[in-house]
């Protein structure tokens, strides 16, 4: 069974709504990834962090998309203004170093 | 920047036979790291085994192994004496060491038939 745990499972939206989603990541894991997988199973890396440090993301020019993993409080993925082009499973993993990753079950965003 | 490719979208194979997959990476890097995940029917994700590039001898993991050939960019997966459970979709990932995203390429679906 996952240790890394994924709030809500599934989320329905209408577009223009503001889609959360939550995870918290396995114990003394310091470094947290959220990746979006489409229909096709891709996997899109949207950003990760080490702490509460931003690692690496993408370019969220669009604003539409903001992240954050507070100190003793679990990690967030936020869409602001959700389009159907979002709907996709948001992959919540956490890792000791980096490397090897430990998924959540995800949490399934369908944009109506 | 990293890419992860895998060419075979499907394999289907009898069971408690030997399967390879095929996976072949980009990196600019001179040290890396690989990985093979799998992705159940539930969609659950589970790891399954990692060769760091600067390590020669291949990687083994229970009843799953790794074919490494660095001259070739490439990394395969090797699972013997396949189970029914096995049918997954298989992906193959890659961190380059001055680069802290993972890539993952577009996955093998693997199907086990008794």
């Amino acid at each position: 069974n996952s240790k890394v745990i994924q709030t809500p499972r599934y989320l329905v939206k209408g577009q223009g709504q503001k889609a959360k989603m939550r995870c918290i990541p396995e114990k003394g894991h310091p470094v947290v990834f959220w990746y979006q997988q489409n229909k096709n199973n891709e996997f899109k890396f949207l950003i990760n962090f080490q702490n509460q440090e931003v690692l690496q993301q993408i370019d969220m020019t669009e604003k539409r998309f903001s992240a954050e993993c507070p100190s003793n409080s679990p990690c967030s993925l936020e869409i602001q203004s959700s389009e159907a082009g979002d709907s996709a499973l948001y992959l919540c993993a956490s890792s000791l170093s980096g490397n090897t990753l430990y998924f959540g079950e995800g949490s399934r965003l369908i944009v109506v | 920047a990293q890419k992860v490719t895998q060419t075979q979208t499907s394999i289907s194979v009898m069971e408690k036979t030997t399967v390879t997959m095929d996976c072949v990476y980009e990196t600019r890097d001179s040290s890396y790291f690989l990985f093979w995940y799998k992705q159940t029917a539930s969609g659950e994700i589970v790891f399954l085994i990692r060769q760091d590039s600067y390590k020669k001898e291949n990687a083994t993991e229970g009843h799953y192994s790794l074919n490494f050939q660095k001259p070739k960019s490439s990394i395969g997966l090797i699972i013997t004496a396949t189970q029914i459970e096995d049918s997954a979709v298989y992906f193959c990932a890659m961190r380059g060491y001055g680069n802290e995203k993972i890539t993952f390429g577009a996955g093998t679906k693997l199907t086990i038939k008794p």
